[in-house]
């Protein structure tokens, strides 16, 4: 089993709906969690973290987090063609003294005009 | 503007060739580190360093080497012991929190082998 899944896509949303983009880990003392959005081609931005149980919103974006069930999720609201990208999950834990990051290898998304 | 440079942005390298990537941060973090992307697969960590004069290795350092003389600077070697070194290469850093808080990419290097 890979220490941090997610559907690889293409996941195709038409502007304006909400985009969905899932991420599952298997360790469950993971402590911090991350979403970087990538543009073909380029390195990876840091969109979004959250640290705890819920939700977590910034602008059209909202973190999903639930410990219990070991998944982590990224809404879009208003999805934009500028939105289309690979998004990656990226998991934090403690192993052995150091901040161990994990990363998944990405959902590609694709906004249709 | 602070950030990250990584340099060159391309770089061919030949068989048996040593090659050196450049990274200097002026965001006066600590940990700095370098990561593997290769299509299809994770971000995987080569080495880091969570401060001057120390590294460690990552779960790929085999064919790679690092130096870490200044806190702005971390150049990353791939020598000719790395049979497969076409991949694109990130350099990232991190503050205070370290890794808790996420990592600051640099803009990458693409090495292709020729």
């Amino acid at each position: 089993q890979k220490e941090v899944e997610q559907n690889s896509g293409p996941l195709s949303v038409p502007e304006g709906a909400i985009a969905s983009l899932n991420c599952t880990y298997s360790d469950r003392v993971s402590q911090s969690f991350f979403w970087y959005r990538q543009y073909s081609g380029k390195s990876p931005e840091l969109i979004m973290s959250i640290y705890s149980n819920g939700d977590k919103e910034d602008g059209r974006f909202t973190a999903q987090l639930n410990k219990a069930s070991q998944y982590v999720s990224l809404l879009i609201r208003d999805s934009q063609p500028s939105d289309s990208a690979t998004y990656l999950c990226a998991v934090t834990l403690n192993s052995g003294g150091y901040q161990k990051v994990t990363f998944g290898t990405g959902t590609k998304l694709q906004v249709i005009p | 503007d602070g950030g990250i440079t990584q340099s060159p942005k391309y770089l061919f390298r030949k068989e048996g060739q040593n090659v050196t990537l450049s990274c200097e941060q002026n965001l006066n973090h600590d940990a700095m580190y370098w990561y593997r992307q290769d299509p299809g697969q994770g971000l995987r960590l080569i080495y880091y360093s969570q401060i001057v004069n120390d590294f460690q290795k990552g779960d790929i350092a085999e064919g790679y080497s690092v130096s870490r003389e200044k806190k702005e600077s971390f150049p990353l070697t791939v020598t000719s012991a790395q049979k497969n070194p076409t991949a694109f290469y990130l350099c990232a850093s991190t503050g205070t929190g370290g890794t808790n808080y996420g990592y600051t990419f640099g803009s990458g290097t693409r090495l292709t082998v020729v």
